[in-house]
């Protein structure tokens, strides 16, 4: 069984730079898998910030951006805001149509 | 701008069928794929599956023996059934829009209780 895993939690300073990962529990991440990366706050519904890897959604700041690190996709949010204490989560292809999501990380600016 | 908003009961008793409907306005429904994603209170997203719209469907492979998508061209909207609900099938249902790359726009959510 396919596991998208990302980081259950995070925290960043105001101001600082954060990275959050998106892997999987076997085999690498690459552009193949189109990972795309949504942040959610409480009660809200996802909203999207990068797709096709590194391709940020219409609206979303250039301080979000979206890669490949290593084995594994990555958001990295740089000026940490305090508005970006959300839920963040991504997505991965399978292929044969078939979408998986991780288990989400929480991230704290304090 | 393509709009979509999720409707249908927000209570639905164990055992039987959950039924959720997704408008899409601002745009045509007779391109990309159609996608329904859950969320239990508390926990992660789940992907349920789509229909393209062209009628064509792919479910997750967890949730395939209940699940059926179907489309409606002509009143634009999708529609999601889920058969042989328990408690854990609780959850806020999300109909979203998929270009080929990922998920976007989303819908407002709506949230489903089993209970009797």
């Amino acid at each position: 069984q396919t596991v998208v895993t990302q980081e259950p939690s995070f925290s960043v300073s105001p101001g600082g730079t954060v990275t959050l990962t998106c892997g999987l529990n076997s085999g690498s991440v690459s552009t193949s898998y189109y990972p795309s990366w949504y942040q959610q706050t409480p009660g809200q519904a996802p909203r999207t910030l990068i797709y096709s890897t590194n391709t940020r959604s219409s609206g979303v700041p250039d301080r979000f951006s979206g890669s490949i690190l290593g084995n594994k996709a990555a958001l990295t949010i740089t000026g940490a805001q305090a508005d970006d204490e959300s839920d963040y989560y991504c997505v991965l292809y399978m292929g044969s149509g078939i979408w998986v999501f991780g288990g989400g990380t929480k991230l704290t600016v304090v | 701008q393509v709009q979509l908003q999720e409707s249908g009961p927000g209570l639905v008793k164990p055992s039987e069928t959950l039924s959720l409907t997704c408008t899409v306005s601002g745009g045509s429904i007779s391109t990309f794929y159609w996608n329904w994603i859950r969320q239990p209170p508390g926990k992660g997203l789940e992907w349920i599956g789509y229909i393209y719209y062209s009628g064509s469907t792919n479910y997750n492979p967890s949730l395939k023996s209940r699940v059926t998508i179907s489309v409606d061209t002509s009143k634009n909207q999708f529609s999601l059934k889920l058969s042989s609900v328990t408690a854990a099938d609780t959850a806020v249902y999300y109909c979203a829009k998929d270009r080929g790359w990922g998920f976007d726009p989303w819908g407002q959510g709506t949230l489903v209780t089993v209970s009797s």
